[in-house]
């Protein structure tokens, strides 16, 4: 069974820009969630989605925002790009919820200039 | 606060030592789960256990070993006989039934270095 996909796996933007990263879950898995990692704050839950759902949501500014689609495919958008939003995005799927295990794919390294 | 504490930064051992990795968990829900992440330097987060909050019978896979004690919060992770390859960052993890569902609550991780 493919793992989790993600694209692209580097970016680099420019402050002010906008970018939108993508998330292919394990076939059958119906929850994905995103993850920031960057080394002063650790990592940091963005939000999860199910059935197209957004189910929880973290302490990030509206700047962030997601979806899923109907195939459970994800994707994160990430506006008005500052130079702190340069980080490791994870993106996790499980089968349905945070009772099972979250299987991580390796992520976009975003970089902001 | 922190709900997912991982005290050591950083360890460092020689092969074949044996090496214990903390963590220590808050919460107050009675149902809660505990995970371990692996994280080598390709920075792709590798699972390796969960636990549910009403199984504290320790776990052994291999050279890795997990002792969960809700009396102290703690759920610890052993390797036995180290090996290069086991060099990574750790993470404990939790997550909660309660609102906070689909959320992971990492730990700042733990830099193991094994040294030849």
């Amino acid at each position: 069974k493919a793992g989790v996909t993600q694209t692209p796996r580097y970016l680099i933007k420019t402050r002010g820009q906008q970018v939108t990263l993508s998330c292919s879950p394990i076939s059958g898995h119906r929850s994905v969630s995103w993850y920031q990692q960057t080394p002063g704050q650790g990592l940091q839950f963005l939000f999860e989605y199910f059935s197209e759902t957004q189910r929880n949501k973290g302490n990030f500014p509206g700047r962030f925002s997601g979806r899923q689609f109907s195939n459970s495919r994800s994707e994160m958008n990430v506006s008005t790009l500052e130079l702190g939003d340069s980080a490791l995005y994870l993106c996790a799927s499980s089968l349905y919820s945070n009772s099972y295990e979250q299987y991580f794919g390796p992520g976009t390294r975003l970089t902001v200039t | 606060a922190q709900k997912v504490t991982q005290a050591q930064t950083e360890i460092s051992v020689v092969e074949k030592e044996d090496v214990t990795l903390d963590c220590v968990y808050e919460t107050r829900d009675t149902t809660y789960y505990l995970f371990w992440y692996k994280q080598p330097p390709s920075g792709e987060l590798v699972f390796l256990i969960r636990r549910n909050s009403f199984d504290e019978q320790n776990e052994i896979s291999g050279r890795y070993s997990w002792n969960f004690q809700k009396s102290t919060s703690s759920f610890n992770f052993t390797i036995t006989a180290s090996q290069v390859v086991d060099s990574a960052v750790y993470f404990c993890a939790l997550s909660e039934k309660g609102s906070t569902l689909g959320r992971l609550y990492f730990g700042r991780g733990t830099q193991l270095t094994v040294w030849p």
